[in-house]
């Protein structure tokens, strides 16, 4: 049975560097075709792509925040971390992992089981 | 990046309806696509991938078609637990983009 929990910060001020881990059981990130996600969505509003981290360790990120996002991944402890710097109160929102697996490479990728989410309000 | 536009932002149907919605890509993205329901409070869940593949477990009722840019939805006979926003997502490249979601409303 696939699992994952999103666990970080409830508040975060602005300028400051959000952290976000996702605790994942019922897979590997070590098998070959295994990818996982970081989706978000601002209060109200839609489902946002953030960043993918393949089983091989190849990253994509949305261009739009490449500039402010890491992830990475330890495939002993089950775990993907997701960094977002100097966030401002648009980045408010519930930041959600999700498990895919995927046909090729930046193609092909199904978010089939998700996490809880995890609401961050970034304000002072 | 590619544009995906669903439509209608948000409809009013009862139980027994069919509810039909449909995605629209800014480009052709073969049958890479994928549709999820999301609940108030809840993480979204996979209905269909690969444009009309139900996944396990999800109720006969849902159905997906289409290929190339245009792409629909249909819930036969609306269920109560039917009420929820629905979201379409391309999977033909990254940088992966959902639409902007239809809410299902009870009428």
């Amino acid at each position: 049975q696939i699992t994952l929990k999103e666990s970080g910060p409830a508040l975060v001020k602005p300028t400051q560097t959000l952290t976000l881990t996702c605790s994942f059981s019922g897979f590997s990130l070590s098998t070959s075709g295994v990818a996982v996600g970081w989706v978000r969505q601002p209060p109200g509003k839609a489902l946002d792509w953030l960043a993918l981290i393949h089983w091989d360790d190849d990253k994509r990120y949305s261009p739009s925040l490449k500039s402010r996002l890491t992830i990475t991944k330890d495939a002993a402890e089950n775990q993907v971390v997701l960094t977002l710097t100097n966030v401002d109160t648009v980045d408010t929102a519930t930041y959600y992992c999700a498990y895919s697996r995927f046909t090729s490479r930046s193609s092909g990728y199904d978010f089939s089981f998700w996490g809880q989410g995890n609401l961050v309000t970034v304000s002072s | 990046d590619i544009q995906m536009t669903q439509s209608p932002p948000s409809l009013s149907a009862s139980v027994g309806d069919r509810v039909t919605i449909t995605c629209r890509a800014s480009q052709s993205i073969s049958n890479y696509l994928n549709w999820y329901h999301q609940k108030p409070g809840k993480a979204p869940k996979l209905l269909i991938s690969s444009a009309s593949s139900l996944q396990s477990g999800v109720p006969s009722r849902f159905s997906g078609s289409g290929s190339g840019t245009d792409f629909s939805l249909t819930i036969t006979s609306l269920q109560p637990e039917d009420f929820a926003t629905y979201y379409c997502q391309q999977s033909y490249r990254t940088p992966l983009t959902f639409g902007g979601g239809t809410t299902v409303e009870i009428k």
